[in-house]
């Protein structure tokens, strides 16, 4: 158990409708990071938040957006969704990881599996 | 660009010894890991490489060569349960903990 928990863990839903991914870090964690993964892609970065700001972001689609709130939790929001975005999405958390040459370890939640019917 | 190459697919027997390569071509470089990932589950952390050499952790050891844009990962004793996809992930340039992931090699171990 890495300490990052994610919820729901399976969500079904149709093209065309809206779902949130909920996302708690590691106690003393201040940076959170949301990846995709689908069957024929890696692990692709969508986007990072620390200590509640927006860091970094990564082929995030327009119709996606996450925010990271004073409790340091995540979500992110998927819209108008795709047949195309079913995928299991991930959130890891760091200590740090705003610094180039920084040790960053991630600690990967158990996944959120989106399918999208 | 940015770009992780490793191989898809390898095979390998109980108790052998295995060598997981993987190139990268990133704009900067702030350490390079290594996690395991079994199908379903959330990647778990093997190694990190910031500095040229051999990073040993028991049955893993990771290499990093920074001139190259190369590194390996070693599992040795091979066990069933090592049966997992392996990922190579840089820590790119920047004030950001953004890492770049390879596709995984898949590993599978027979008896």
């Amino acid at each position: 158990d890495s300490g990052v928990t994610q919820t729901p863990k399976h969500l079904i839903t149709a093209t065309g409708q809206r779902v949130t991914l909920r996302c708690s870090p590691r106690s003393g964690d201040l940076s959170v990071y949301w990846y995709q993964q689908s069957l024929d892609q890696g692990l692709q970065f969508l986007i990072q938040y620390y200590n509640g700001e927006e860091r970094a972001k990564g082929n995030i689609l327009e119709r996606f957006s996450a925010q990271q709130f004073p409790d340091l939790h995540s979500e992110l929001n998927l819209s108008s969704l795709e047949l195309g975005d079913s995928a299991l999405y991930f959130c890891a958390s760091s200590v740090g990881g705003s610094l180039a040459g920084v040790y960053n370890e991630q600690f990967f939640g158990p996944g959120t599996r989106l399918t999208v019917l | 660009g940015q770009n992780i190459d490793q191989p898809t697919e390898m095979t390998a027997t109980e108790g052998a010894i295995v060598q997981i390569n993987c190139t990268y071509q990133t704009s900067g470089f702030n350490g390079l890991f290594w996690y395991q990932q079994h199908a379903g589950e959330a990647p778990t952390f093997l190694s990190y490489n910031v500095l040229d050499g051999l990073e040993e952790k028991g049955r893993f050891s990771s290499f990093l060569s920074r001139s190259k844009g190369y590194s390996y990962l070693l599992l040795k004793e091979l066990q069933m349960k090592d049966s997992a996809s392996y990922l190579c992930a840089v820590h790119g340039s920047g004030n950001t903990g953004k890492l770049i992931f390879g596709q995984g090699t898949t590993l599978q171990v027979k008896p």
